[in-house]
């Protein structure tokens, strides 16, 4: 069974104070690994695609990493605004023989002042 | 950036009637969309997958007679909820994929469904 599985379900941090989200994948036919940030009541916002293993993109505090069966979303010095819920999305072949996006549920990050 | 809007926002409805949303993406044509439903504090969950000018592909267990979607041009694509249900009362969120792009997708802000 496909899966999408991140870690850990919830993360408070102070500020400044740097650390890591996890998203483990099990799928087949990977084509492109999507990270992205939701506000409570609105819609994701794009952070990153991935596409290959060893690919890393980075934003302003934000640095995505990937591997063959996981990537990693760095948050070096947080601060209060980057508090969200950090969301990972793998789109890849389904059953039917079309690819399909496969969300996580998602790492929920409240940075403290 | 790419930018996706919805409407309504919010809508409140009596149970049995039906309600239409919207999707446009406004700056880019978009042949995929995906419709997606949220509950609270729960991931997305993709209903359906919406090429333009053909029949929507529903994910396992969405009811296609009750979530009827049209992708009529682009930049357009509605679901409608037919005979809405308190339990329909959700998130509903769309994406678009930029045509030809690299399959990112772009998200709508969102509509909240209260069926009463």
């Amino acid at each position: 069974e496909d899966q999408v599985t991140q870690s850990p379900e919830a993360l408070r941090l102070q500020e400044g104070e740097s650390s890591s989200l996890n998203c483990s994948y099990t799928v087949s036919g990977l084509r492109g690994l999507f990270w992205y940030r939701q506000d409570p009541g609105k819609g994701p916002e794009f952070l990153f695609t991935l596409y290959s293993a060893g690919e890393e993109k980075e934003k302003e505090r934000l640095k995505a990493t990937l591997t063959k069966k996981e990537s990693f979303l760095h948050i070096t010095a947080p601060k209060p605004e980057d508090s969200a819920t950090y969301l990972c999305a793998v789109r890849h072949l389904a059953s039917g023989g079309s690819y399909i996006p496969t969300f996580g549920r998602g790492t929920s990050l409240i940075v403290h002042p | 950036g790419a930018v996706v809007s919805q409407h309504p926002s919010r809508v409140i409805c009596k149970s049995g009637t039906s309600v239409k949303i919207e999707c446009r993406s406004l700056d880019f044509q978009a042949t995929t969309m995906f419709w997606y439903r949220q509950f609270p504090k729960q991931s997305l969950m993709l209903m359906a997958t919406s090429n333009e000018g053909s029949k929507a592909t529903y994910e396992q267990g969405v009811e296609k007679d009750k979530f009827l979607i049209n992708h009529a041009s682009l930049t357009l694509s509605t679901l409608t909820v037919t005979s809405a249900h308190p339990e329909d009362s959700s998130f509903y969120i769309c994406s678009a994929s930029v045509a030809g792009g690299q399959e990112t997708q772009y998200f709508g802000p969102g509509t909240r469904l209260l069926v009463l």
